[in-house]
């Protein structure tokens, strides 16, 4: 079985240049996360898709980042414009479900550097 | 507010020795929790869990954890580690509905 594919695998940009990053998640998995690794940090969740629709996003600075999953499936993860302290590693995660039982599966992470 | 404690950012210990890795919780509900590895430049990956039932968990890899709702806390062992043990580990409570809140990670390192 396939795991949680991104890319790209590492990005580098100058402050207020747009970004964007790519995940296919695992074939069948409904529910999609993207999380945010901030260097020294744990993960912290940006935003939870359950298939199309937006379950949590509290934690998604929106003024200046976005997602969307149109199809259910594949997710894109936008920043624009960038700043210096977005720099982490951007990881996606899906699962079969949303109940808490359900594994969540990672992928490798994009690397952002903004310079 | 929910979050997640892990004690310790770097731990060392040698090939063979107990490894114990430190997590505590926040909320007086005890939310499901979680223990992630993740090595260089790779994913995180599910150690193991604890949902309901029994309050010792075994894992992967020899691991298991234990939770101790008195103490709030699911500290993770090893009885003997080994080199390929070598990675970062991280705790993750989750309080509703797969909303993870991850610790900020321990590096473990094994010694020859």
């Amino acid at each position: 079985e396939a795991g949680v594919a991104q890319s790209p695998r590492y990005k580098i940009i100058e402050k207020r240049q747009s970004v964007a990053f790519w995940c296919n998640p695992i074939s069948g998995h409904a529910t999609l996360y993207w999380y945010q690794q901030i260097l020294g940090q744990g993960p912290k969740l940006l935003i939870q898709f359950q298939n199309n629709g937006v379950v949590d996003d509290s934690q998604l600075p929106k003024d200046r980042f976005s997602a969307e999953r149109l199809k259910g499936v594949d997710s894109t993860l936008k920043i624009q414009p960038a700043k210096l302290e977005d720099s982490a590693v951007y990881l996606c995660a899906s699962s079969l479900g949303a109940h808490s039982t359900d594994t969540q599966y990672f992928g490798p992470g994009t690397r952002l550097t903004v310079l | 507010a929910q979050s997640v404690t892990q004690l310790g950012s770097h731990v060392s210990v040698s090939e063979g020795a107990l490894v114990l890795l430190r997590c505590n919780y926040s909320s007086s509900v005890p939310p499901y929790l979680f223990w992630y590895v993740q090595y260089p430049n790779q994913g995180l990956q599910l150690l193991l869990k604890y949902t309901t039932g029994a309050t010792l968990v075994k894992g992967i890899n020899g691991f298991e954890a234990e939770f101790k709702k008195s103490e709030t806390s699911f500290h993770l062992t090893k009885p003997s580690a080994h080199m390929s043990d070598a990675a970062e580990y991280f705790c993750a409570a989750d309080y509703n509905f797969n909303k993870f809140y991850f610790g900020s990670g321990t590096k473990l390192n094994v010694k020859p």
